[in-house]
């Protein structure tokens, strides 16, 4: 059984960089064609993806990129997101994903709200 | 990057009714497209890949078609459970993009 969590701040300042933590179980990120990916969905709003980190260490990024970096430790079973320079705007929850090898989103997250204020 | 429009935004229709969701991409993704549901407090669920493809566990009232730049999900026969908000997204192209999501809506 697939699962993942999202660890991190729930409130982080402007300009404050934020770094997410995502601890999965049930699969390998060194297995063929899998990926580990993040996306956020402001309150009330559409979802968004940012990163994709593929079992090869392959990252793919959102138009976000100059302000994300994703991570993997393939033997704690985790994925780090780290985004820098946070505004008011990136308040949102942040999802962590599972992309299978069909390359689709298949399993989710509980997802963590990340709020920005000073 | 391609931009996903759904249609329409929110959708009103009583339980046994039939359900018909639109996303139209700005430039062909092939067969590149999955549809979620997401109910209130939870994470998407992934229903329909590859355009067509029922995901695992998904219930056969739900449909797919479509390719290039139009699809569809279809809902044959709704079920109270069924009301939510879904969205398309597509991988044929990056970055991977999502539509803006319709509301399905008791009526």
């Amino acid at each position: 059984q697939i699962t993942l969590k999202e660890s991190g701040p729930t409130l982080v300042k402007p300009t404050q960089t934020l770094t997410l933590t995502c601890t999965f179980s049930g699969f390998s990120l060194s297995t063929s064609e899998v990926g580990v990916g993040w996306i956020r969905q402001p309150p009330g709003k559409a979802l968004e993806w940012l990163a994709l980190i593929y079992w090869d260490d392959d990252k793919r990024y959102s138009p976000l990129k100059s302000r994300l970096t994703v991570t993997k430790d393939t033997s704690k079973n985790q994925v780090v997101l780290t985004m820098t320079n946070m505004d008011p705007v990136d308040t949102a929850t942040y999802y962590c994903i599972h992309r299978n090898k069909l390359r689709y989103f298949d399993y989710w997250g509980q997802g963590t709200l990340v709020t920005v204020s000073s | 990057e391609i931009v996903l429009t759904q249609s329409p935004a929110t959708l009103s229709l009583s339980p046994g009714e039939r359900a018909t969701l639109s996303c139209r991409a700005s430039q062909s993704v092939s067969s590149s497209l999955a549809w979620y549901q997401q109910k209130p407090g939870q994470a998407p669920r992934l229903l329909i890949y590859d355009a067509s493809n029922r995901a695992s566990g998904i219930p056969a009232r739900f449909s797919g078609s479509g390719s290039g730049t139009d699809f569809t999900l279809t809902i044959s026969s709704l079920e109270p459970e069924d009301f939510a908000v879904y969205y398309c997204q597509q991988r044929g192209n990056w970055p991977i993009t999502f539509g803006q999501g319709t509301r399905l809506e008791i009526k």
